[in-house]
C-alpha cells in the first residue's frame, strides 16, 4: 500500500463548478499537507499549507483536513480554465525539516 | 521572492554519456535542495537530499555512483547523471529549502532525453 493515494483522474469540469480533490494516506506519522499546483512541463506552486485538523481558506481555495480519518481535501470555486493543472498532495512528518511524500497528482481540467 | 532556477531546461544525450544538471536558488540562500524524479503522469519522487557542504544522502534504490550530486554553495546544486541509459529519460526536478524554513520551492524542471 502507497503511503499517500490519489486518484489520478484526470478530472473534466466546467468553468464556474466547485472542484473536490482528495488524498488519503496511512502513515500516521505525518502532521504537515500541503497542495502544490503544477503546470505541464513545469515545476510545483505551493498553494496550501495546513497543520491542524480543519479547513483553511485561500481566496479560491480551501484545504480541509481530517487526521482521524487520514483524509485530506482540496476545494477550488469558480474554477477557472486557468486553473488546469496537475494538483499534488504532499506531506510529511512531525520534524519540521522532513521529506515530502507527495500523491501521485490529479489533472483537472477546466473547460469554458 | 523564493526563485529556483535550473539549466538546462531540456537536454538529449546519447547513451553512455554524462550530463550536469544546475539548480539554484537566485535570491535565498538554500541550506537544503531536493532532487527529485518525475515520470509522464506519475508523482514526484525523491532521489537525494542535499546539505550545503556535505554529502548528500540518497533514497533507497537511488544509484548514488550513477547519479552524483554537489552542493557546494548556498546557491547551486549540480545533478550528474553519469553513463545515461535511455531508462534514464525523465522529468528532473529540484527543490530548495532556506534554513529555518519548511518550505520548499520547486524549480521548473529539467526535461531529459537520453538516445
Amino acid at each position: 500500500q502507497k503511503e499517500v493515494e490519489q486518484d489520478p483522474g484526470p478530472l473534466s469540469v466546467p468553468e464556474g463548478a466547485i472542484v473536490s480533490l482528495n488524498c488519503t494516506y496511512s502513515n500516521s506519522a505525518f502532521q504537515y499537507f500541503m497542495w502544490y499546483r503544477q503546470y505541464s512541463r513545469k515545476g510545483p506552486e505551493l498553494l496550501m499549507y495546513t497543520y491542524s485538523s480543519g479547513n483553511k481558506e485561500d481566496g479560491r481555495f480551501t484545504a480541509q483536513v481530517d487526521k482521524s480519518s487520514k483524509y485530506i481535501s482540496l476545494f477550488i470555486r469558480d474554477s477557472q480554465p486557468s486553473d488546469s493543472a496537475t494538483y499534488l498532495c504532499a506531506m510529511r512528518g512531525g520534524t519540521s525539516y522532513g521529506k515530502l511524500t507527495f500523491g501521485q497528482g490529479t489533472i483537472l481540467t477546466v473547460h469554458p | 521572492g523564493a526563485v529556483v532556477s535550473q539549466h538546462p531546461s531540456r537536454v538529449i544525450c546519447k547513451s553512455g554519456t554524462s550530463v550536469k544538471i544546475e539548480c539554484r536558488s537566485l535570491d535565498f540562500q538554500a541550506t537544503t535542495m531536493f532532487w527529485y524524479r518525475q515520470f509522464p503522469k506519475k508523482s514526484l519522487m525523491l532521489m537525494a537530499t542535499s546539505n550545503e557542504g556535505s554529502k548528500a544522502t540518497y533514497e533507497q534504490g537511488v544509484e548514488k555512483d550513477k547519479f552524483l550530486i554537489n552542493h557546494a554553495s548556498l546557491t547551486l546544486s549540480t545533478l550528474t547523471v553519469t553513463s545515461a541509459h535511455p531508462e534514464d529519460s525523465s522529468f528532473y526536478i529540484c527543490s530548495a529549502r532556506a534554513w529555518g524554513s519548511y518550505e520548499q520551492y520547486f524549480g521548473p524542471g529539467t526535461r531529459l532525453t537520453v538516445t
